[in-house]
């Protein structure tokens, strides 16, 4: 079975700093997908960024990047000049099955931000 | 556009008490599922439906009935609420061909059961 495991529980950084969220997954599969999602204090679930596994090209978008490594089966994300609105929970998220799979959902790492 | 919608936001119920958590979008999404988040867990999957009349089980069914009679709802229903149904419920949808590209979330139900 699929798994996600986000080993750190809490991380803080201090504003203008780089944090790396860390993540880790089990499968089988060739053809899958990998995201990190944001869930701010408003409950609301934020897509942030999202990585093919069969691209090896590290997926960024503006102050987000990741560091996907395929054979060590991990998912790292990095948030360069960290700013006070990036305090939330971080979830890393596994997508199987083709265009009609599920997600699995790591435990989440919840960020704070130091001004 | 609205996006995913859930109604109500919160929810109180008794044990023993049924309700159904509302969820509709109006994107034409064919791919619609639903999700509850615990503390520590992340959130894990109830059901999910990959179009109307179709609906499977997802990580944790039991306690939770689900249909799809219409593309734009997909409706949550506790038959009889448990303490251990406490959680935030989330829906989430896709275009069906497209699910790989991430979900849309709904802003989610806050159910307490006393």
């Amino acid at each position: 079975a699929q798994t996600v495991t986000q080993s750190q529980p809490e991380m803080s950084v201090q504003e203008a700093e780089t944090v790396t969220l860390s993540c880790t997954y089990d499968t089988s599969e060739s053809d899958y997908y990998l995201f990190w999602y944001k869930q701010p204090p408003s409950r609301q679930m934020i897509l942030v960024i999202r990585q093919e596994a069969y691209k090896q090209q590290n997926a960024t978008e503006n102050r987000f990047s990741v560091n996907f490594q395929k054979a060590a089966k991990s998912f790292s994300l990095k948030i360069s000049d960290s700013q006070l609105g990036d305090a939330a929970m971080y979830f890393c998220a596994y997508h199987y099955g083709g265009s009609q799979g599920n997600l699995i959902f790591g435990k989440g790492t919840k960020l704070s931000v130091k001004p | 556009n609205a996006g995913v919608t859930q109604t109500p936001k919160f929810q109180v119920l008794k044990t023993g008490q049924s309700m159904t958590l509302q969820c509709a979008q109006d994107m034409n999404h064919e791919y619609m599922s639903w999700y509850r988040q615990d503390p520590g867990m992340g959130l894990r999957l109830i059901h999910y439906s990959v179009g109307a009349g179709i609906t499977d089980q997802g990580e944790v069914p039991n306690g939770y009935n689900v249909s799809r009679s219409t593309t734009e709802d997909f409706p949550l229903r506790l038959l009889s609420a448990a303490p251990s149904q406490t959680s935030v419920y989330f829906c989430a949808s896709s275009f069906s061909d497209r699910a790989s590209y991430g979900y849309t979330f709904g802003s989610g139900t806050r159910l307490t059961v006393v």
